[in-house]
Order: structure tokens, then C-alpha cells, then sequence
């Protein structure tokens, strides 16, 4: 069975500074690996996803991440926090079949 | 292109009741899921549809949920009795395929309390 863990449940970050949430999974052939971003009361919206080809991932709102099979690990970083960035990300695995395993989700709190 | 549509957006219902959820998926996509996201933490799967069949629902709670999606397109979810602990978002999405790969498009859930 696939897991996902996210390190941090609350991340604070002040503007400007770099965004970094962790995300590591568990699966016995590698996945696709997805970061889905929530804002209030909204739906769960796709910043990226990695399936082949180049590790390192670029995707919306200045978000990239860089799969690095041999740390089974799925970091999403963004080089300058915005106050817009505020939301909860969720890391997330699909192994075929494309049924989505979610982690517990990071909160991101960006402060001016 | 309109997105995944679902209702009601806010549900409160007294425990032992029952509430149903209805989801319309984006045109054309083959494949729905209903997910169930609990407060705190992250959306786990309830059901998946392949068209009108049902391909995984190993974590819906059969004694209580029930979905369906019937012609292959819109779809409901219904829970009856509904307990304290089903109060969660219950989010819709749908994909173009069944193959890994494809990401989704997620509905804005519907919110349910119950109490």
C-alpha cells in the first residue's frame, strides 16, 4: 500500500522568504507524484505534477518540486513567499489507476 | 471549459438522518471519484466510477454510504444514517481516464455537519 508523509503540519514563512514543503512517500515502483494547493472553502487545485522525464518539476504560481526517487521524496519549494500563498498543500501519489493517496496536508502561513 | 460542479455547497443535518450529494463531472471525462476530507486532514477515497461501473470502493462504508452514476455521467452520494464522525467535506473529481498520469479536476465539495 502507498503512503505519503508530509514533515509539518503549519509552516510560517514571512514574504519573500523561500517556501519549502516536504513530502515523502512510500510505494514499491515509483508513482506519479502530485502537489495540489487549497484555499478556503475551495477545492483541492493542481500546482504540478511529476509522471516521466525531468525530476525536477516546474508548475503554477512559481511553484517547482525535484523527485529524487533514491530519498523517495517530492519536495515543493518557491523561492520568494507571496501573501497570496497562503492555503494548505497537499502532496499526493497515484500508482495506475490513477486513485489518489493524499498526505495529511501542510499549512502554510506567510507573514508580512 | 466548466469545471466540476457539485451541491449542495453546505449541508447540516441531525445525526441518524439522511443527506445525499449530487456531483456533475467536466464533459467527456470517463472517470469519477468521491473523496471524504476530514477536518485536519487529507482527502481519502471514497469510491471510483469508470464510466457507470464501479472500480474501487474498498473504503466506502457500505452500511451506511451509497453512490451511484448512473448513464455514466452525473453522479450522487448518500449517506443514511449519517453519524457525528461523517461530518467532512465530500469533494468530486473527475479525470479524462482511468491511467495514471492525468490529473483531476476537483469540485468545490460540499460541506457536511452533522448534529
Amino acid at each position: 500500500a502507498q503512503s505519503v508523509t508530509q514533515l509539518g503540519s503549519h509552516v510560517s514563512v514571512s514574504e519573500g522568504a523561500l517556501v519549502l514543503l516536504r513530502c515523502n512517500y512510500s510505494s514499491s515502483v515509483p508513482p506519479y507524484l502530485f502537489w495540489y494547493v487549497q484555499y478556503p472553502n475551495q477545492g483541492l487545485q493542481l500546482l504540478l505534477k511529476y509522471t516521466t522525464g525531468a525530476t525536477l518539476v516546474k508548475g503554477i504560481n512559481g511553484f517547482e518540486a525535484e523527485f529524487k526517487k533514491s530519498e523517495t521524496s517530492f519536495h515543493l519549494t518557491k523561492p520568494s513567499a507571496h501573501m497570496s500563498d497562503a492555503a494548505e498543500y497537499f502532496c499526493a501519489v497515484s500508482k495506475g489507476g490513477n486513485k489518489l493517496t493524499f498526505g495529511g496536508g501542510t499549512r502554510v502561513l506567510v507573514k508580512p | 471549459e466548466a469545471g466540476v460542479a457539485q451541491s449542495p455547497r453546505y449541508k447540516i443535518i441531525e445525526k441518524r438522518q439522511s443527506v445525499a450529494f449530487w456531483c456533475n463531472p467536466i464533459s467527456g471525462h470517463a472517470t469519477l471519484y468521491w473523496y471524504q476530507q476530514i477536518l485536519g486532514q487529507g482527502p481519502k477515497l471514497l469510491i471510483q466510477f469508470q464510466n457507470n461501473g464501479v472500480v474501487d470502493d474498498s473504503q466506502l462504508p457500505k452500511d451506511r454510504f451509497s453512490a451511484e452514476r448512473l448513464k455514466g455521467v452525473d453522479s450522487t452520494l448518500k449517506i443514511q444514517p449519517a453519524k457525528l464522525e461523517d461530518s467532512a467535506v465530500y469533494l468530486c473529481a473527475s479525470s479524462l481516464d482511468s491511467v495514471g498520469g492525468h490529473g483531476y479536476t476537483f469540485g468545490s465539495g460540499t460541506r457536511l455537519t452533522v448534529v
